[in-house]
């Protein structure tokens, strides 16, 4: 069985910092990605940065970078320079062999002035 | 533009009653997917398919049934509505293989009564 744990409910950046957002998991495939979604008050599932398991280097989308730690099993969100519009619940998610997602709780990240 | 859609985008209904949320897409993916969102629960995975005729059930799939007669349409039925299913609930398609995200529709807010 697949496992996603975000263990921080709710997180608060400046503007124009950078934030991490946290992301463990676990699971019993040999191959499978971890991904990042973001979602505004407005509602839409926003995907933002794949990292796959045996990719050598940390997965990077412009401002989003994912700290992927295999022997730790973690999959941090690294965002930079936060904007205002970055203010959204943020979900760690993971794919295994069986093409599902599991997703975690979320993060709801609040992005002050 | 390719895109996955959801319609009702809002529905009320009544206790008892059977509902049908529709999902489309023109992505000409084989593997379709239906979740619900509850606070506190992050995204939850009720039915999916891997292809037309194939249906499987997911963590929460009691009292919901979905039908895949086509590429393009996974319809999720509520046999009989229970205030339990109020909800947000989304559908997604992707390619197969791990590597590849899960486009999502708009979602639809249910509200049984």
């Amino acid at each position: 069985a697949q496992k996603i744990t975000q263990t921080q409910p709710g997180m608060f950046v400046q503007e124009k910092e950078a934030v991490t957002l946290d992301c463990t998991y676990d699971t019993s495939d040999p191959s499978y990605g971890l991904f990042w979604y973001k979602q505004p008050s407005s509602g839409e599932m926003i995907f933002l940065i794949y990292q796959g398991s045996y990719d050598q280097q940390n997965a990077t989308e412009g401002r989003y970078s994912l700290n992927f730690q295999k022997a730790r099993k973690s999959a941090n969100l690294v965002i930079s320079a936060s904007q205002l519009g970055d203010s959204a619940m943020y979900f760690c998610a993971m794919k295994g062999s069986n093409y599902k997602l599991t997703f975690g709780k979320g993060t709801l990240l609040t992005v002050n002035p | 533009d390719a895109e996955i859609t959801q319609s009702p985008r809002h529905k009320i209904t009544e206790t008892g009653r059977q509902v049908t949320l529709a999902c489309h897409q023109t992505w000409n993916h084989n593997n379709m997917f239906w979740y619900r969102q509850d606070l506190g629960h992050g995204l939850r995975l009720i039915h999916y398919s891997y292809g037309v005729q194939d249906t499987n059930k997911g963590e929460v799939s009691d009292g919901y049934s979905v039908s895949r007669s086509n590429t393009e349409d996974l319809p999720l039925t509520l046999e009989s509505a229970a205030s339990s299913q109020t909800s947000v609930y989304f559908c997604a398609s992707s390619e197969g293989g791990d590597t590849y995200e899960q486009y999502f529709g708009p979602g639809t807010r249910l509200t049984v009564t």
